[in-house]
């Protein structure tokens, strides 16, 4: 069965220390990418990688950093220096093929990441 | 600034008539368009898309219309069932740029 899976599902941390998000997908995409979730707001995005060992940074990376050490694999850690930590972070794939049909297009997402930071 | 406007936060309407979602987009460099359905504590499900080279897209009970003079798009779910009750964002990409433009969501209920 292909999809993406984030663990955990829910993770508390206490303010000033860093955490790491686990992301793994063994759909075969070449693009991986973070969002956060606020409540009432949509999605942000905060990195994305569309090829190992390279990632370019989203609309609010400060705070965050990744790594692409591996095509399946796209980890986020959220640094002390994030303000504002606690969050729905989620994960996505997709390829970059440039087909005009749809599922070349869409991004699958994990099933998140609730972080509360204490 | 929003490229990607969904002015409705909220909409409610009764089992089996029709939902009517809008979204607006101010860049004309936009030449892909997705709809996502998102439940609570969930990743957002990837719902119908469509091109810019056409008007009209449908799946089964889902159509995503597109008027590009306008750049506004709609998704209609007909008829509408209680499970669509969900958060409904609309996105939008350009080009070769695989980065998605998201809009806020609305926020669907369908009343038994």
């Amino acid at each position: 069965d292909g999809g993406i899976t984030q663990s955990p599902k829910y993770l508390f941390r206490k303010e000033g220390q860093n955490v790491t998000l686990s992301c793994e997908q063994n759909l075969n995409h070449d693009a991986m990418y973070w969002y956060r979730q606020d409540p009432g707001q949509g999605l942000r995005l905060i990195y994305y990688s569309q090829i190992v060992n390279d990632f370019q940074k989203g609309d609010i990376a400060e705070g965050y950093s990744v790594s692409r050490e591996k095509k399946e694999s796209f980890p986020l850690t959220v640094t002390s220096a994030q303000k504002n930590p606690t969050a729905f972070y989620l994960c996505a794939s997709s390829y970059i093929g440039l087909a005009e049909d749809s599922s070349y297009n869409e991004q699958f997402f994990g099933p998140g990441t609730r972080l509360t930071v204490l | 600034d929003q490229q990607v406007k969904q002015n409705s936060p909220s909409l409610s309407v009764q089992e089996g008539r029709i939902s009517i979602l809008n979204c607006d987009y101010t860049n004309s460099m936009f030449d892909y368009f997705l709809w996502y359905k998102k439940y609570p504590a969930e990743g957002p499900t990837f719902l119908i898309s469509i091109s810019s080279i056409k008007d009209k897209n449908e799946d089964g009970r889902f159509t995503v219309f597109l008027n590009k003079s306008a750049k506004h798009l709609s998704l209609h779910i007909v008829p509408s069932q209680p499970g669509d009750s969900a958060v409904y964002f609309c996105a939008a990409r350009a080009g070769n740029n695989r980065k998605l433009i998201w809009g806020l969501g609305t926020s669907l209920a369908v009343n038994p």
